[in-house]
């Protein structure tokens, strides 16, 4: 089955640090890729995407290439901020046959950020 | 956007309880998802919905049932609340057209 695999946490960094967290993925034809956002007390928000390979995801900062030949999609971000400090989830959607367009999540990286 | 709301944001049960989780979403069409999230294991799917009175296990679904009466509205029940059912519950719509899935709050379920 699908399945979803990000770097063993937690994260800290001091603040404009570069910040990477890895995620690889195992899923038959061409799933959409994710990555989710959770700011402490709160539920997930989407933070970007990518549809198909070589496309790149961004948005506050944050950037992922879907990379097909390594079944990859790591997410960067040049200078991290106090307020980037949250649970950050990859997740894969692979749309075919009855899925319903399911998400399968890796097991989450915490990030802190200090000032 | 969708807006998925939850009845609770926190909640505390007894063991053997029957507990009623609530969402409902502002969108006709959607498909619904419910997961629990429990640290180091991330989210895992507990059922979804794809249409009303519709309804498909996940990848965890014992101990837990659910209903969709009306396109708006998905509840998870626990029949009997057991203490590993302690846990965050969130509750998921997706948008027509599309592979994104918007969250509600979540909801935290203390079982004692």
């Amino acid at each position: 089955g699908d399945s979803v695999t990000q770097m063993e946490g937690p994260v800290t960094l001091s603040e404009e640090a570069f910040l990477t967290i890895n995620c690889t993925y195992t899923a038959t034809g061409y799933p959409s890729l994710f990555w989710y956002v959770q700011y402490p007390g709160e539920g997930l928000q989407l933070l970007l995407k990518a549809t198909k390979a070589d496309d790149k995801g961004s948005n506050k900062g944050f950037e992922a290439t879907y990379r097909k030949e390594t079944t990859s999609f790591h997410l960067e971000k040049g200078s991290v901020q106090v307020s980037d400090s949250a649970v950050y989830f990859c997740a894969l959607s692979n749309a075919g046959g009855t899925s319903y367009g399911k998400l399968t999540f890796g097991q989450g990286t915490i990030l802190t950020v200090h000032p | 956007d969708v807006k998925v709301t939850q009845s609770s944001r926190y909640l505390v049960k007894r063991t053997g309880e029957k507990v009623f989780l609530e969402c409902v979403q502002d969108m006709d069409h959607e498909n619904m998802f419910w997961y629990r999230q429990d640290p180091g294991l991330g989210l895992r799917l507990i059922y979804f919905s794809y249409d009303v009175k519709m309804k498909e296990k996940g990848d965890i679904p014992e101990g837990y049932s659910v209903s969709r009466e009306k396109k708006e509205r998905f509840s998870l029940i626990l029949e009997s609340a057991s203490t590993n059912q302690t846990s965050m519950y969130l509750c998921a719509g997706r948008t027509s057209g599309s592979y994104e899935q918007f969250f509600g709050p979540g909801t935290r379920l203390t079982v004692l």
